[in-house]
């Protein structure tokens, strides 16, 4: 079955400085998705960034980025120029490819990483 | 365009009832989900369906069950409610395996 690991439970910034997350997950599938979400106080789930694992480039969407080492298995993300608003819980998910195999479909998360945003 | 809609939305039952949680999608999703949030916790997978009359346990699927007759509706069924079902209930739902998942807002559900 597939883990998924955020070893930080907690982490912080200085607003318009850097920050970046880190996951972990352990699977034998050599395709699969790779997601962060976001999940402020409001308790809506809200995706940030995806990454294919057959791409070999990183994901980026405006301030977000990803580092994704698939050898290793490791998908941290990276917060650029950090925001009040990006306060939140950050949860890494990892969904299983499409068809066949036992846990065909399943979409998987890790623990969670508080992060506060210091003004 | 309602999206993802759980109902409803807080809950308190007492240790031995039963209730159903709702959840129903308008965007043609084949893939549906249900989690459980522990407070300060990760969600874990209950149950999931990739189309309608297909059902697989999650993590944790005890003292619950589900059924998919609709590609929209999506219920997670709670039998005998105990103290350790106290959670967040979160539906979810995404067309096919490769997108990403659309949530509902939840459901915080108190056992007595």
């Amino acid at each position: 079955a597939q883990t998924v690991t955020q070893s930080q439970p907690e982490m912080s910034v200085q607003e318009a400085e850097t920050v970046t997350l880190s996951c972990t997950y352990d699977t034998s599938e050599s395709d699969y998705y790779l997601f962060w979400y976001k999940q402020p106080p409001s308790r809506q789930m809200i995706l940030v960034i995806r990454q294919e694992a057959y791409k070999q480039q990183n994901a980026t969407e405006n301030r977000f980025s990803v580092n994704f080492q698939k050898a290793a298995k490791s998908f941290s993300l990276k917060i650029s120029d950090s925001q009040l608003g990006d306060a939140a819980m950050y949860f890494c998910a990892y969904r299983s490819p499409n068809a066949g195999g036992t846990s065909y479909g399943k979409l998987t998360f890790g623990q969670g990483t508080i992060l506060t945003v210091h003004p | 365009n309602a999206g993802v809609t759980q109902t409803p939305k807080f809950r308190i039952l007492k240790i031995g009832q039963s209730m159903t949680l709702q959840c129903a999608q308008d965007m043609n999703h084949n893939y549906m989900y249900w989690y459980r949030q522990d407070p300060g916790m990760g969600l874990k997978l209950i149950y999931y369906s990739v189309g309608a009359g297909i059902t697989d346990k999650g993590e944790v699927p005890n003292g619950y069950n589900v059924s998919r007759s609709t590609t929209e509706d999506f219920p997670l069924r709670l039998e005998l409610a105990a103290p350790s079902q106290t959670s967040v209930y979160f539906c979810a739902s995404s067309y096919g395996g490769v997108t990403e998942a659309f949530f509902g807002q939840g459901t915080r559900l108190t056992v007595v």
